[in-house]
């Protein structure tokens, strides 16, 4: 199977602008959770979606957002940038198993705010 | 809420053992454990689950101490490929399969 993908794998913008990005769960997987990554923070849980449905939330401001579609694909967007928003922000897809979701990882997209 | 890992970083030389700790404020539903090289995604090593469990991953394993809340992760006979930064994830004991990691281990093995 393939794995998870994210698009774009890099982005550039200015503070004030806001962007979208995208992912695409490994096939079959009806679950995508996003996570910000930053060196100071680690790995910050912004939100999860099932069946296109928001399950769990962190705790991040409104401006972050996100969405899935029918097909299990899910986009997150980030209004009004701001410097502290240049991160890695990772999708992961996840099936659940025996009560248990095991949760796989794209390669990410580096977002930069200038 | 997010659990905490011991130590913040380790320096082996191959063949070394290794434990990396876990521990969470809050009773636990499963314990996920995954390894990120730099400039890489996490990869999935294993879940544990309430109960006591212990798993194995090659030569990777994971105990899980429900009445404790902890997580240990045991690395013997270390290897080059097993150095990166090792994070351990929690879902609390109401299982909204919401999943919280730690701040991360990183472990460095020279030859």
């Amino acid at each position: 199977k393939a794995g998870v993908t994210q698009t774009p794998r890099y982005l550039i913008k200015t503070r004030g602008q806001q962007v979208t990005l995208s992912c695409s769960p490994i096939s079959g997987h009806r679950s995508v959770s996003w996570y910000q990554q930053t060196p100071g923070q680690g790995l910050q849980f912004l939100f999860e979606y099932f069946s296109e449905t928001q399950r769990n939330k962190g705790n991040f401001p409104g401006r972050f957002s996100g969405r899935q579609f029918s097909n299990s694909r899910s986009e997150m967007n980030v209004s009004t940038l701001e410097l502290g928003d240049s991160a890695l922000y990772l999708c992961a897809s996840s099936f659940e198993r025996q009560g248990v979701n095991e949760q796989y990882f794209g390669p990410g997209t580096r977002l930069t705010v200038t | 809420q997010q659990p905490v890992q011991s130590p913040q970083a380790v320096i082996l030389r191959e063949g070394e053992d290794a434990v990396i700790n876990c521990s969470s404020s809050k009773a636990l539903y499963s314990v996920h454990w995954y390894r990120q090289k730099h400039g890489e995604a996490p990869v999935f090593l294993m879940i544990l689950l309430k109960g006591g469990e212990q798993k194995g991953h090659e030569k990777i394993s994971a105990s899980f101490n429900e009445k404790k809340q902890q997580s240990s992760l045991y690395l013997t006979a270390s290897q080059l490929s097993y150095s990166g930064t090792y994070f351990c994830g929690t879902v609390g004991s109401s299982n909204t399969g919401k999943l919280i990691f730690g701040q991360g281990t990183t472990l460095q093995v020279k030859p």
